[in-house]
């Protein structure tokens, strides 16, 4: 069984820039969702995607935007960054199922300078 | 009011000792319920699901009051390995998880 690998692993921007990061979810999951981890914070959500279809948003502005793939894998991407958005970005993949538990990757730790 | 919330520790216990975490999750529509472990810089991994009657693996045991929307785990007979931050989780009405900040735990020898 394939686990979910997210890509890159660590990343430096400068505020204004936009960003790309990517995931692969685990083998039999049809769905990917987007998390954002602050120090010491636990994980906020971003978006989900399912059927290559935004299927559920948390409070995080439009320059936040996705993309899910017919393979099922994902990206996310960040437009014009701002120095609060250095976090570890987490992706998980699960079946659709509501009571599904998450499987994450290993996560992109983002620095904007 | 945060919709997850746990005591943010640190607990700090010897080897072998019981150690009991709560949480309390404010959405009484919630359906799903989990305890994840995060090590430090790593991502969160499941540890267990938690099942309306309460469900115990090994030396870890969940617990699920509905009526007091309230979520406990109970590590028995501690290790080292067991440091971690324990993380509560409980499902939204956006086909989201909701986290608590977790609780972080060291064993100590």
């Amino acid at each position: 069984e394939t686990g979910v690998t997210q890509s890159p692993t660590h990343l430096i921007k400068t505020r204004g820039q936009q960003v790309t990061l990517r995931c692969s979810s685990q083998s039999g999951h049809n769905t990917v969702s987007w998390y954002q981890q602050a120090l010491g914070q636990g994980p906020q959500f971003i978006f989900q995607y399912y059927r290559e279809e935004e299927n559920g948003r948390g409070n995080f502005p439009p320059r936040f935007s996705g993309l899910q793939f017919p393979n099922y894998s994902s990206e996310l991407n960040v437009n014009a960054l701002e120095l609060d958005d250095s976090a570890l970005y987490l992706c998980a993949s699960s079946l659709k199922a509501s009571d599904s538990p998450l499987h994450f990757g290993n996560g992109t730790r983002l620095t904007v300078t | 009011r945060k919709e997850v919330e746990q005591d943010p520790g640190p607990f700090n216990v010897p080897e072998g000792a019981t150690v009991a975490f709560n949480c309390t999750y404010s959405n009484s529509a919630s359906q799903s319920f989990f305890w994840y472990r995060q090590d430090c810089r790593k991502e969160p991994k499941l540890l267990m699901s938690v099942y309306s009657s309460g469900n115990e693996d090994g030396r870890f045991t969940a617990q699920l009051n509905r009526a007091s929307q309230y979520i406990s785990l109970l590590i028995r007979d501690s290790k080292l390995s067991d440091s971690a931050t324990y993380l509560c989780v409980v499902n939204g009405d956006n086909n989201d998880m909701r986290f608590g900040a977790g609780t972080r735990l060291t064993v100590k020898p």
